[in-house]
């Protein structure tokens, strides 16, 4: 069965600071799909990335980065100069190959502090 | 990427009535899905809404409680039956293409209250 590890119920930065959410992974697939998703406080789900099994290469973009380490089962999501509107739930989630649809680790609320 | 739209965005009703949320996707979609995400809690897939077939519900979820419509490839609804205090979360409904290399994405919920 597939499942999804987020660790961190709630972190607590200050403006600025560097953060990174965990998320840990299980499957038995050797095709499958990780995702991260936001929900800001409004509630609606913003996509953020896909990354697919045989992707290992880390992603950038812009305050946000990803490291994806398949030998440890992390997904790991890095948000570098936090702010403020960074604040929201956080969540990783796992696809299998065939049918999209997803399993949902627990999320993690980050708050951000001026 | 697709856009998608959720009717209502939020409603209260009355323990022992129903709901329809309608879900519409502003492109043709193969996979269209129905979650529930509870109080602070993450989100549970509810079934997997067919074109031209029955719904498919996940473990935990029956047709009767929440019967889904898929009548085309841009629009779903999902059904809250005889709904009581525990129905009372958000519903959000998500599609994705016919390649598993699309990215599903999300409406922005129903946030349904039920007294």
């Amino acid at each position: 069965a597939q499942k999804v590890t987020q660790a961190q119920t709630e972190i607590s930065v200050v403006e600025k600071e560097d953060v990174t959410l965990d998320c840990v992974y299980e499957t038995r697939d050797t095709t499958y799909y990780l995702f991260w998703y936001k929900q800001p406080p409004s509630g609606e789900l913003v996509f953020l990335i896909r990354r697919n099994s045989f992707d290992e290469q880390n992603e950038i973009s812009g305050r946000y980065s990803w490291n994806f380490q398949k030998s440890t089962s992390s997904f790991n999501f890095t948000i570098t100069a936090s702010q403020v509107v960074d604040s929201a739930v956080y969540f990783c989630a796992l696809s299998d190959g065939g049918f999209q649809k997803l399993v949902f680790g627990t999320g993690t609320r980050l708050l951000v502090s001026p | 990427s697709a856009v998608i739209s959720q009717k209502p965005s939020r409603d209260i009703c009355q323990r022992g009535t129903s709901l329809t949320i309608q879900c519409q996707v502003d492109s043709q979609v193969t996979m269209m899905f129905w979650y529930r995400q509870q109080p602070g809690q993450s989100l549970t897939l509810i079934a997997t809404a067919n074109q031209g077939s029955e719904a498919t519900y996940e473990s935990g979820f029956v047709i009767d409680k929440f019967p889904i419509s898929r009548p085309n490839l841009t629009f779903s609804t999902l059904t809250v039956s005889n709904m009581s205090p525990e129905d009372s979360s958000i519903y959000l409904c998500s599609a994705g293409g016919a390649s598993n290399t699309d990215t599903q994405y999300f409406g922005p919920g129903t946030r349904l209250t039920v007294l």
